[in-house]
This record gives structure tokens, C-alpha cells and sequence, in this order.
């Protein structure tokens, strides 16, 4: 079946330490987002790309990168610069020319 | 700047009754709506979409009103049952999809 994979579903870290969240998709998606959930509100754009070896900003992009070296993968580093951390984190994929993201299961982030 | 929200942050029904749930948004140039269910634990799932020429959707058990005139988008749930239980976000697309803004959520509660 065609999806989108989040990996790991749970994870710890400390504080100081970078984390790497990993999405991929098997869709033929060009174009990948991920975003953040907090408790209670809705979901913020982190980083999107639409084509491979390219990506741009979203809303909160400070604290954390991304990379997209293959058009199936597009994995987000949350980095000690992110000063909040602990969040649900959600990888979406579009296809050129629709407008419904397809979601992930998401990774639940938790530093301790 | 440009947001989207929602009325009701909680909505309590019983087994069977309709369920109506409310989105208000201010970027007059959005032209695609879409809702999306998002259960406990897991990433959104798409319900349904409306673009902005159209005032009525319907699908299976859900309807998409949209009135452009108060930026006002509803979602109808005929026959609510519990397995409808879970949080539900508009979402609104400023064509193109460079960026999609979501609401910050109605959790449906259905009573059995």
C-alpha cells in the first residue's frame, strides 16, 4: 500500500542534543511538508520542498533543518537551537496539481 | 495576518444527532477549503474539499458549506456516530499550494 512513513513514533532526548525525525513516502509525491502540533492548537509549517534538492522556510523554521537528497525522503532535524521541543511532529506529501495533503502518523517528540 | 479559527473548540452530541462544526477565515484570497479528521494519536485524514466557487459539497454522511460573503465554512455530520469522535481542522489553500493555514481544531465529542 502507498503511504507515508514517520519514524520513530516515540522518542526522548535530552536537552542539548540533535534529533533526526524521519519521513518517507512511497506516493511519487513531488512535493513534502512537515509540521508541528502542540496541544491544543493546530499545525504550524515547519520546512516544505517541492522538488529534490530544494526546500524553503515555513512559519517556524528556527531551530530546526531539513534535507531532501531523494524525492521519497525528506528527514527533519530538530536541533538544540529549538528552545521548545517537545511536540508532535506530522510529515505531509503532495502530489503536483492536487491540494489534499497526505498525512503521516506522526512522531511524538518529548525532551526530558 | 491571515488566519483561520474555528467557533467551538469542543462539540458534545448524541449517537445519531447531526453535528455541525464552524470554521471562520480572513484571507479573502484562499480559494480551496478542506476539512480533516485527525483521531487520537494519529496524522489527519481528508474528509472533504470545496473550492471557493462553489457554497455547497457533499459526500458521504459530510457536507461543506461555504459562505463567501461572512468567510464562514461549516462542516455537517449527518448521523453522528462514534466512531466521528476526534478533532477536526479546516484548513484553507491560497491556490498554487505554496502554503496551507489550519484552524486550531473542534474536538467532537459523540455520546453514546
Amino acid at each position: 500500500d502507498g503511504g507515508i512513513t514517520q519514524s520513530p513514533k516515540y522518542l526522548f532526548r535530552k536537552e542539548g542534543q540533535n534529533v533526526t525525525l524521519s519521513c518517507e513516502q512511497n506516493l511519487n509525491h513531488d512535493a513534502m511538508y512537515w509540521y508541528r502540533q502542540d496541544p491544543g492548537q493546530g499545525l504550524r509549517l515547519i520546512y516544505y520542498s517541492q522538488i529534490v534538492n530544494d526546500f524553503q522556510k515555513g512559519d517556524i523554521a528556527e531551530g530546526y533543518s531539513v534535507s531532501r537528497e531523494k524525492k521519497e525522503s525528506f528527514p527533519l532535524t530538530v536541533t538544540s537551537a529549538q528552545k521548545n521541543p517537545t511536540a508532535f511532529y506530522l510529515c505531509a506529501s503532495l502530489q503536483s496539481g492536487a491540494n489534499v495533503l497526505t498525512f503521516g502518523a506522526g512522531s511524538r517528540l518529548t525532551v526530558l | 495576518g491571515e488566519s483561520v479559527g474555528l467557533h467551538l473548540p469542543t462539540l458534545s452530541v448524541q449517537e445519531g444527532d447531526n453535528s455541525i462544526i464552524n470554521c471562520a477565515y480572513s484571507n479573502s484570497a484562499s480559494d480551496y477549503f478542506i476539512w480533516y479528521k485527525q483521531e487520537s494519536g494519529k496524522g489527519p485524514q481528508f474528509i472533504i474539499d470545496i473550492r471557493s466557487n462553489m457554497d455547497k459539497r457533499q459526500g458521504q454522511r459530510v457536507t461543506v458549506l461555504l459562505n463567501k460573503t461572512v468567510k464562514h465554512l461549516s462542516l455537517q455530520i449527518a448521523a453522528t456516530q462514534p466512531g466521528d469522535s476526534a478533532v477536526y481542522f479546516c484548513a484553507e489553500a491560497d491556490g498554487g499550494y505554496q502554503k496551507v493555514t489550519f484552524g486550531t481544531g473542534t474536538k467532537l465529542q459523540v455520546i453514546p
